[in-house]
């Protein structure tokens, strides 16, 4: 158990709905990040939010809009997916965005369909 | 409940040293184990293990894994500074579940 928590952890959507994967962590940290993570590339960055902010969005398509309401929870929404956007998507924060230690969720198991 | 724990937790050496780093599991249902270095956002990928006694070698860097003992290895020979970093182990599961270890925070000193 990292702290950090990820729902749902597996979502099977059709290419026309809308959904979205939730991340929450109360260690105070500042820095949340969504990962993607599947068998053709094992992990890529794809948003970095500090304090909130996005400070990075790693050339994510548009189907996928990260939301940062505070510092303890972050979402990804997911709209009008592709089969190939089929992956674990994996959130992970740290204290400030820094060399420290990240910490992962287990991470949400998306299938689309 | 799934677990992974990498040892050391700190390593500091100096370059031209050959260190191993270690990362031992319980999971249910393995299906793979990857070795990540940590540097600033992105952790990068290094290896991913399926198979027990197969030695995966890039440059100076290789791991292998042992499904029998459920453990993994991660060694860097002639090391230099560029090669500070946490060192990530994690381990996937056929549910579709990824868990990390706490990392290896690894100083190679001039």
């Amino acid at each position: 158990e990292t702290g950090v928590t990820q729902t749902p952890r597996h979502l099977v959507m059709g290419m026309t709905n809308k959904k979205s994967l939730k991340c929450e962590q109360h260690l105070g940290h500042n820095a949340m990040y969504w990962y993607k993570q599947s068998a053709k590339k094992p992990l890529e960055l794809m948003f970095v939010y500090n304090f909130k902010e996005q400070t990075e969005n790693n050339s994510v398509p548009s189907r996928f809009s990260p939301e940062c309401p505070n510092s303890s929870h972050l979402f990804l929404h997911l709209h009008t997916l592709q089969p190939e956007d089929s992956a674990l998507y994996l959130c992970a924060s740290r204290p400030a965005d820094s060399g420290n230690t990240i910490y992962f969720g287990e991470g949400s198991w998306l299938t689309v369909v | 409940e799934d677990k992974v724990v990498q040892s050391p937790l700190s390593l500091v050496v100096h370059e031209g040293d050959t260190v191993t780093l270690n990362c031992s599991y319980e999971v249910t249902n393995f299906r793979s184990l990857l070795w990540y270095k940590q540097e600033k956002k992105a952790p990068t990928f290094l290896f991913m293990l399926t198979s027990s006694g197969i030695e995966k070698k890039s440059g100076r860097l290789s791991s292998i894994l042992d499904k029998k003992e459920l453990f993994s290895i991660l060694n860097i020979t002639a090391t230099q500074t560029g090669d500070s970093a946490v060192y990530l182990c994690a381990v996937n599961t056929n549910a579709g579940k990824s868990t990390f270890g706490d990392g290896t925070t690894l100083t190679v000193k001039p």
